[in-house]
């Protein structure tokens, strides 16, 4: 069955300080996708990254980076230097071959706060 | 492209009313799907569809129903509103099922009284 844990509810950091938002995920499959989701307060979805499982690589885009172990299940996002603009909840979520690929399994989400 | 749109933003409704949410896209993607977002419970999928004429229910399809006679469009009718069922609701398309970012609405902020 597919589950993914966020156990951090919510972070909150002064700005220019890193904040890492941790995700962990369970699933029966060797191939499935890993997804990070922003959503800003202003309430839209916006995709920020996907993974493979045969692609542990870890990523990094700008301020971004994701830390990818499969031997942990886990994949783990980290924010450098944060600033006011990442406040918002970013969530993890996972696809595997529950019902054909059908559905898309969101974690709880963490709301991230970055002060002046 | 506008994307996936949504109507409408904000909705009231009574208990033991009927409504319908409005989805479309215009990226002639093929899986679109509908979520509830509800505090501390992330987005939870209500029902899906992989292609016109294919609907499936997600993890929470009680008290919902969808179909998807066009590509572009996918309605949520809500079939006897409860408070149970006050929530924001997303809709979202992708170019196909696993490996596909899914695009999502803007939302729909539903109150039932």
């Amino acid at each position: 069955a597919q589950k993914v844990t966020q156990a951090q509810t919510e972070i909150s950091v002064v700005e220019k300080e890193d904040v890492t938002l941790d995700c962990v995920y369970e699933t029966r499959d060797t191939t499935y996708y890993l997804f990070w989701y922003k959503q800003p307060p202003s309430g839209e979805l916006v995709f920020l990254i996907r993974r493979n499982s045969f692609d542990e690589q870890n990523e990094i885009s700008g301020r971004y980076s994701w830390n990818f172990q499969k031997s942990t299940s886990s994949f783990n996002f980290t924010i450098t230097a944060s600033q006011v603009v990442d406040s918002a909840v970013y969530f993890c979520a996972l696809s595997d071959s529950t019902d054909s690929w059908g559905k898309l399994q969101f974690g709880a989400g963490t709301q991230v706060v970055v002060t002046p | 492209n506008a994307g996936v749109t949504q109507t409408p933003k904000f909705q009231v409704l009574k208990t033991g009313q009927s409504m319908t949410l409005q989805c479309a896209q215009d990226m002639n993607h093929e899986y679109m799907s509908w979520y509830r977002q509800d505090p501390g419970m992330g987005l939870r999928l209500i029902h899906y569809s992989v292609g016109a004429g294919i609907t499936d229910q997600g993890e929470v399809p009680n008290g919902y129903n969808v179909s998807r006679s066009t590509t572009e469009d996918f309605p949520l009718r809500l079939l006897s509103a409860a408070p149970s069922q006050t929530s924001v609701y997303f809709c979202a398309s992708s170019l196909g099922r696993g490996a596909y970012e899914q695009y999502f609405g803007p939302g729909t902020r539903l109150t039932v009284t």
